[in-house]
């Protein structure tokens, strides 16, 4: 198994071009996230998916948009990118249990987006 | 999610224990305590849970408090590998599998 992947693992995009992040998972996972995480600082969530076809808000979401289409992808958009959206972006799955501990997070490697 | 409250950076000698706190005073009672790490950049790394009971797997040992208001992550036997940013984060199972980073211990390891 190939874990959580993402696609570029680097990016340089210049300010109000667009492009998007592709993260995968081959675990069957239901839910799938996107974190962004700035220098010196913790990971904060952008937005999530709990399944197929379903996206929610996390508590960075302005700027950036999401769809799950196929389960085992979830892809992050940036339609007008700006510097204050360089950053290191993950993106993480785990299965949908109420069991402690079944419903870990799985992380892919990260993407670093510059916006110049 | 109930704040979590870490000191900003620990040293260790290689081979030693590593000691790792956390305090979590407002925690609810259906909030566990998770612990993920982060070595050098790379995606976190879930390490270990615990509601109430101590906790130990291959990676680490959990103690909780008796009132629960604060934990103690273990590492036995630190190794240079172990040098990363850990995170202590409380969460409950009930519908929000979101995890809220704070800015986590650096822990070095020294040789």
């Amino acid at each position: 198994n190939a874990g959580v992947t993402q696609t570029p693992k680097f990016r340089v995009l210049k300010t109000g071009q667009s492009m998007t992040l592709l993260c995968a998972q081959d675990m069957n996972h239901e839910y799938m996230y996107w974190y962004r995480q700035d220098p010196g600082m913790g990971l904060r969530l952008i937005h999530y998916s709990v399944g197929e076809g379903t996206t929610a808000k996390g508590e960075v979401p302005d700027g950036y948009n999401v769809s799950r289409l196929k389960k085992q992808n979830f892809l992050l958009g940036l339609e007008s990118a700006a510097p204050s959206q360089t950053s290191v972006y993950f993106c993480a799955s785990s299965y949908r249990t109420w069991v402690a501990g079944e419903n870990e997070q799985f992380f892919g490697p990260g993407t670093r987006l510059t916006v110049l | 999610d109930a704040k979590t409250t870490q000191p900003t950076s620990m040293d260790c000698a290689e081979g030693r224990a590593a000691n790792l706190p956390c305090n979590h005073s407002t925690i609810s009672g259906n909030e566990y305590v998770y612990w993920y790490r982060q070595i050098h950049s790379q995606g976190p790394q879930y390490i270990i849970h615990g509601l109430k009971n101590n906790e130990t797997n291959e990676m680490a040992s959990l103690i909780i408090t008796e009132d629960r208001k604060s934990s103690t992550l273990i590492l036995p036997h630190a190794t240079l590998r172990d040098t990363a940013v850990y995170y202590c984060i409380v969460r409950t199972n009930f519908g929000n599998e979101k995890l809220t980073f704070g800015t986590g211990t650096r822990l070095t390891i020294i040789p």
